[in-house]
């Protein structure tokens, strides 16, 4: 099983500054089948990338990512306030599905 | 458009069963693969298993395998979770979430999820 490692734990941050989170896998992530979720309290977890680098439907162009083999990178720039949650990396390989621990990104 | 509406929260006893469900509307239903996924207080998200409607095909993950039973309906496009005997650690949020069906990357993630059923199991 792939294990996902994602850092930071918590990034305390300000509207308009930009975010950086990264995802470590433990093996290659077969064909870069990596993916980043928003997950904000009392809400559904919402797709924002698959691919490792594509956008889903309507998630804006300030959110971009990138990654190969082992590790991934979500970068959100000029941060706004509906930005603030817990994002998560998944893979899938051998069909099996793994979750990061997750990154929470809060207001400083 | 997709929906995933879920049944509501559930406050049960150690021991007591429970079957929860998810009723997709707006999709192709019996084709996409549908998803099962746990949160624990305060804790992150961990896939329990995957069922295909059209011929109940289900995986599981090693973590759930013998704990839960997935499984689902095509008439009623409603897709299920149960326990037969639950236990306090099964207190949770679970959210159903469908997987695309076309493309390179069908099948490698969640894009429409439900809104999430709270199990809550206390004596």
């Amino acid at each position: 099983e792939i294990v996902l490692t994602q850092s930071p734990g918590t990034l305390s941050l300000s509207p308009g500054e930009s975010a950086t989170l990264s995802c470590r896998a433990s093996q290659s992530v077969r064909s870069n089948f990596l993916a980043w979720y928003q997950h904000k309290p009392g809400q559904a977890p919402r797709l924002l990338i698959y691919g490792a680098s594509s956008r889903a439907s309507g998630v804006p162009d300030r959110f971009s990512a990138w990654g190969f083999g082992t590790d991934f990178t979500l970068s959100i720039s000029r941060l706004e306030p509906e930005d603030f949650a817990v994002y998560y990396c998944q893979q899938f390989g051998s069909s099996l599905f793994t979750f990061g621990q997750g990154t929470k990104l809060e207001i400083k | 458009e997709v929906q995933l509406v879920q049944s509501g929260a559930e406050v049960k006893k150690p021991g007591e069963s429970l079957k929860i469900s998810c009723k997709s509307s707006g999709g192709s239903f019996p084709y996409h693969w549908v998803a099962w996924v746990r949160q624990m207080p305060g804790r992150g998200l961990e896939w329990m298993g995957s069922i295909y409607p059209d011929d109940s095909e289900t995986r599981y993950s090693p973590t759930f395998q013998g704990q839960v039973t997935i499984s689902a309906d095509k008439s009623t496009t409603t897709a299920y979770l149960q326990w037969s005997s639950l236990e306090a650690s099964d207190t949770g949020i679970y959210y159903c979430a469908r997987l695309p069906r076309l493309g390179p990357l069908a099948g490698t993630h969640f894009d429409y999820w439900g809104q999430g059923s709270l199990v809550t199991v206390s004596s």
